[in-house]
């Protein structure tokens, strides 16, 4: 297993439009994670899913926000109508999830630059 | 909420030098606390963990102590190398039915000059 992969690493879009970013995480990790960070801040939690269950969301994450991970796999994150605001490295992670009330530790992706122009 | 309020950088230190950056938390619950790493050009890496009070974390000659009474959990290293130059982010995360989600404190820059 080659760690938590994203695509892409960087995504340039006009304002206004959709994008979709893509996270492959540790085969036999259940929990997978997604978060933004951005220029000397740490990461900003966005949503998280055990297995395919989407378990929380951020209440500072907009309706234009959406993400999914069919079948407990990969996950999509998709921003629609994208605003300048939205710039920033989006981070996926994975945990395994061997205890249900405790979390292990995350592996990190290496992130997707989405620079809203 | 939760929150994690790390020491400000930048921190700049001789090889072989002593280090601590310290990070204090606020929590709900019961939390698991963790130290990130990044190095420049790279994910966030896990250095270490601690689950429960007292517990000592350690990994690559870091240690960071589980201190319940002063809700802290402060990174220390003996001898740094230029090597260990990165950004560090401590990190909780809840027990119980939100476990997992984590919450990151805003990161420490160390550079170590030889």
């Amino acid at each position: 297993d080659t760690g938590v992969s994203q695509n892409p690493r960087h995504k340039i879009t006009k304002r206004g439009q959709n994008v979709t970013f893509r996270c492959d995480p540790i085969s036999e990790h259940n929990r997978l994670y997604w978060y933004r960070q951005t220029l000397g801040q740490g990461p900003e939690f966005l949503t998280y899913f055990q297995n395919e269950a989407q378990l929380e969301k951020s209440r500072l994450l907009s309706d234009r926000f959406s993400a999914e991970r069919p079948k407990g796999s990969f996950s999509t994150l998709e921003i629609q109508r994208t605003e300048q605001g939205d710039s920033a490295m989006y981070l996926c992670a994975s945990s395994l999830g061997r205890q249900i009330l405790v979390e292990d530790g995350y592996t990190f992706g290496s992130g997707t630059r989405l620079t809203v122009v | 909420g939760n929150s994690v309020t790390q020491m400000e950088g930048p921190v700049t230190l001789s090889e072989e030098a002593f280090l601590t950056i310290n990070c204090t938390y606020t929590a709900t619950g019961y939390p698991s606390l963790f130290w990130y790493v990044q190095y420049p050009g790279e994910g966030l890496q896990l250095l270490l963990k601690a689950t429960k009070a007292d517990d000592k974390g350690s990994n690559k000659g870091f240690e960071a102590t589980y201190r319940k009474e002063t809700t802290s959990f402060h990174l220390e290293k003996g001898s740094v190398q230029v090597s260990d130059s990165a950004v560090y982010f401590c990190a909780l995360s809840d027990r119980g039915t939100n476990a997992g989600k984590s919450t990151f404190g805003d990161g420490t820059t160390l550079t170590v000059k030889p």
